[in-house]
């Protein structure tokens, strides 16, 4: 099984729609939990990270069940320029190196 | 936000041949650096761990006399991938960890390794 898990998509959904994306983790000893956006033949970049508490920037709201262990993102009003692959990204205690799920793809179409 | 440079972006060369990648912080010191790699449609896959002063530490299934790693100073880390086949092709991307960071990476653009 997967460390970091992932639909891999895509999701097509139309400008201004909303999208919900979730990503399940194995390992309980997690610690800190991350967006990250990634554009085609480029490098990860933070989206945000992610707390128990959720949080929200702008249109994106990030929530984290440690409980269940899955992390979700959510991105409201859709533009084209969101039209990237976001991958879910976990930190666990004593280790050092990010582990990165597979990635969503979203495409969002005019 | 910090910098992290990585030269060359691109680079194809013929099988057999070696080649070196570097990995730069250009606004604030790395004790370690992370070296990823990936191919078409997977995600990023952990390499190996650069500390700076020491040995790296390789992942599970990761040749290190294949992949050789420095990390001679607080801002440069390099990988060198010894005698290329094509099944090394792939994108190599590198991220740097500040000295007084919490989880934070910031990550390099990329190298996009193509053997012939």
């Amino acid at each position: 099984r997967k460390e970091v898990e992932q639909d891999p998509g895509p999701f097509n959904v139309p400008e201004g729609a909303t999208v919900a994306f979730n990503c399940t983790y194995s390992n309980s000893a997690s610690q800190s939990f991350f967006w990250y956006r990634q554009d085609c033949r480029k490098e990860p970049k933070l989206l945000m990270s992610v707390y128990s508490s959720g949080n929200e920037d702008g249109r994106f709201t990030a929530q984290l069940n440690r409980a269940s262990q899955y992390i979700s993102l959510l991105i409201r009003d859709s533009k084209l320029s969101d039209s990237a692959t976001y991958l879910c990204v976990v930190n666990s205690r004593g280790r050092r190196a990010l582990t990165f799920g597979s990635g969503t793809r979203l495409q969002v179409q005019p | 936000g910090a910098v992290v440079s990585q030269h060359p972006s691109r680079v194809i060369c013929k099988s057999g041949t070696s080649v070196k990648i570097e990995c730069r912080s250009l606004d604030f010191q790395a004790t370690t650096m992370f070296w990823y790699r990936q191919f078409p449609k997977q995600s990023l896959m952990l390499m190996a761990t650069s500390n700076e002063g020491s040995k790296a530490t390789y992942e599970q299934g990761v040749e290190k006399d294949k992949f050789l790693i420095n990390h001679a100073s607080l801002t440069l880390s390099t990988l060198t991938v010894t005698s290329a086949h094509p099944e090394d092709s792939s994108f190599y991307i590198c991220s740097a960890r500040a000295l007084d960071s919490t989880d934070t990476q910031y990550f390099g653009p990329g190298t996009r390794l193509t053997v012939l």
